[in-house]
């Protein structure tokens, strides 16, 4: 099955500054998204993103599926940014585009 | 409108009971999806049910894990004997229909196996 790299694990940053979370995936993708789970635990939909670039307020994400990576920018970050980011890919030959989970960016930002 | 729900929030149980987990998905969307989150293995795939098709249970840990989805929305996942290697938050995520389209998460179950 697909394998979900994502870099770096964990990132410290100061409020307002920008950021770059990157997931690299090892296999064709018909379903990339980027999820933000908050303190509760709860998984937050960012992006879907199998390809292409889209934008949403500070954030942004940028996927090459023919390089088979996928890029999450935080721009001017701030202290509710913090948690955890997670790449999932589903690919073409799993039934139903099940996704498989990255391991996760654990992003913190001190004002 | 309505999120995707899951009950109970939290469960406390001894090792050995049974367990049954709700999930709610979102109204209309016909795929859904429960994995778990635990501290050892991560976000992993357990169970997929589409419309009125065979689920693909190729995620499931082992035969203590069954999961049933009634009436085409609402999904229960039983654990037997439970374990406390079991212990985990699981995740239940509903999409509209097509293969490409955005899954969409429940705020989860925490299980703890005392």
């Amino acid at each position: 099955g697909i394998q979900v790299e994502q870099s770096p694990p964990d990132l410290i940053l100061q409020e307002g500054a920008n950021s770059t979370l990157r997931c690299n995936f090892s296999d064709s993708v018909n379903n990339l998204q980027w999820f933000h789970q908050n303190p509760w635990g709860q998984l937050i939909n960012l992006f879907y993103i199998p390809s292409g670039t889209k934008q949403n307020g500070r954030l942004s994400a940028t996927t090459v599926a023919t390089e088979r990576y996928s890029l999450l920018y935080i721009s001017s970050s701030q202290t509710t940014d913090s948690g955890v980011y997670f790449c999932a890919a589903g690919g073409r030959e799993t039934s139903g585009s099940r996704l498989t989970f990255g391991e996760g960016t654990q992003l913190t930002v001190n004002p | 409108g309505a999120g995707v729900s899951q009950s109970p929030s939290n469960k406390v149980t001894e090792k050995g009971k049974d367990v049954e987990l709700r999930c709610d998905p979102i109204s209309g969307h016909t795929a859904l999806y429960w994995y778990r989150q635990s501290l050892g293995q991560g976000l992993e795939f357990l169970i997929y049910f589409q419309g009125n098709s065979a689920p693909d249970k190729s995620g499931l840990p082992s035969d203590r894990f069954s999961a049933e989805r009634t009436g085409g929305s609402v999904s229960t996942l039983t654990i037997q004997r439970t374990q406390q290697e079991d212990s985990a938050v699981y995740l239940c995520a509903s999409r509209p229909g097509q293969s490409t389209d955005t899954q969409y998460f429940g705020p989860g179950t925490r299980l703890t196996v005392l």
